[in-house]
């Protein structure tokens, strides 16, 4: 089956104490990014990535870092998480990029930073 | 500033009580405008793309429509199914992208 997997689903940590979100697509799609989700806000882009070892800020990357080295995963890593940035995360793919194509996305990973 | 509205924020309507949600936007260089359907706690799901005005796509209940500043998503006699958050998402310039918040739908039956 086609799809995109984060892991963990939830995920409960203390300020300061570094983390990493996984994402995994399937599809062989060369577009990866990550989102975060608040209330009133809408899906606010952190990073994305075009291709193997090609990433790119989104409008909100400010404590957030991402690697590509494989063309499937996509981590989002938060080396010294802050309360602000509890939020419902979400990864998503596509197979060139996001401009006139649809994206996939994961089933989200909903962190709460204490 | 460039933006993306949805309204209305949410919206309760009774089985069979057909309605529309919009979404405008304040961008130059449109490239696309998606709608997207979002259950609870899952990733929100590709519903249609648009492209230029006067575009049209239908899919069951659900057709969207397009011009210059809005889109709207037109649902024909919803069914309780139907309850989810839609969101608008516009593609501009060569590499942008916004989302809307949101409008939160619930189908009573």
């Amino acid at each position: 089956e086609a799809q995109v997997t984060q892991n963990p689903r939830y995920l409960i940590t203390v300020t300061g104490k570094k983390l990493t979100v996984t994402c995994s697509q399937n599809m062989n799609h060369e577009y990866m990014s990550w989102y975060r989700q608040d209330p009133g806000l809408g899906l606010r882009q952190i990073y994305y990535s075009m291709n193997v070892e090609v990433t790119d800020k989104g409008d909100v990357p400010e404590g957030y870092k991402v690697s590509r080295k494989e063309k499937r995963n996509f981590p989002l890593i938060l080396e010294s998480p802050s309360p602000n940035q509890t939020s419902l995360y979400f990864c998503a793919s596509s197979l060139r990029g996001f401009i006139n194509e649809k994206l996939f996305f994961g089933s989200g990973t909903q962190l709460s930073v204490l | 500033e460039d933006q993306v509205t949805q309204s209305p924020e949410a919206l309760r309507l009774q089985e069979g009580e057909s309605s529309s949600l919009n979404c405008s936007y304040t961008v130059s260089g449109l490239r696309g405008l998606f709608w997207y359907r979002q259950d609870p706690g899952k990733g929100p799901e590709f519903l249609f793309t648009l492209y230029s005005a006067g575009e049209e796509k239908e899919k069951e209940r659900l057709k969207a429509t397009l011009t210059k500043k809005e889109s709207f998503l037109h649902i024909t006699a919803p069914k309780p199914e139907d309850s989810a958050t839609y969101l608008c998402a516009v593609s501009y310039n060569n590499n942008d992208m916004r989302f809307g918040a949101g409008t939160r739908l619930t189908v009573k039956p």
